[in-house]
């Protein structure tokens, strides 16, 4: 397993501000992974966090909204621009692990996210 | 389109009883499927898998059954515990050529365990 470590674990933000949010792995990864659950709902991939290269975002999250950072191996931030309250939400940092029979995600405490 | 389906948002056991929480998946590509459990205040933490050459895996108190050809697999914890008590996802995926897989989650089951 892997010990990942989020920052802030929660917040209350206006809306229309930004919110980023910190991601640190004990271990050198090769991909991170930004998720969000949205209240009595499931975990939902946001994005595939690279290091040295861009992110590559699912159908549905843009850039724009959800920009990512991954200056190193073990670090990535997640930004939430321009919030409005739908963006409340739990927000997790994620790496996969592949063992021998399959993939194993492993995840850090979360950022409840709460805008008003 | 849900891939991963959890159909009981909630489920209520008493003490010392098996608690059976059910998943269906639709794609025939998932090989591999887990189970997390999550306490609020906390990220979502493994607790098993299993293969789809399999159809069951035990690991003390947790056994997960997969059935491939109804796409359906139940994790069954006996004897249930009241620190049972937590969110629990179920999740699926393909081994795939890319360099990683992906992880599907289900909606999740809230457990209650009554002492």
């Amino acid at each position: 397993s892997a010990v990942i470590s989020q920052k802030p674990s929660r917040d209350i933000c206006q809306r229309g501000t930004s919110l980023t949010i910190q991601c640190q792995v004990d271990s050198q990864v090769t991909m991170m992974f930004w998720y969000r659950q949205q209240p009595g709902q499931s975990l939902t991939l946001i994005a595939t966090a690279n290091q040295g290269s861009e992110a590559t975002y699912e159908s549905g999250f843009v850039i724009d909204k959800f920009p990512i950072s991954r200056p190193n191996l073990t670090f990535s931030t997640l930004t939430v621009s321009n919030m409005s309250p739908e963006d409340s939400s739990i927000y997790l940092c994620s790496v996969h692990r592949r063992g021998r029979e399959g993939t194993e995600a492993f995840f850090g405490q979360g950022t409840r996210l709460t805008v008003v | 389109d849900q891939q991963v389906k959890q159909n009981s948002p909630s489920l209520s056991v008493q003490e010392g009883r098996i608690s059976i929480l059910n998943c269906d998946y639709t794609n025939s590509m998932f090989d591999y499927f887990l189970w997390y459990k999550k306490y609020p205040a906390e990220g979502p933490t493994f607790l098993i898998s299993i293969s789809s050459i399999k159809d069951k895996n035990e690991d003390g108190r947790f056994t997960v059954f997969l059935n491939k050809s109804a796409k359906h697999l139940s994790l069954h914890i006996v004897p249930s515990q009241p620190g049972d008590s937590a969110v629990y996802f179920c999740a699926a995926s393909a081994v795939r050529k890319t360099s990683y897989d992906k992880v599907i989650f289900g909606p999740g089951t809230s457990l209650s365990v009554i002492p």
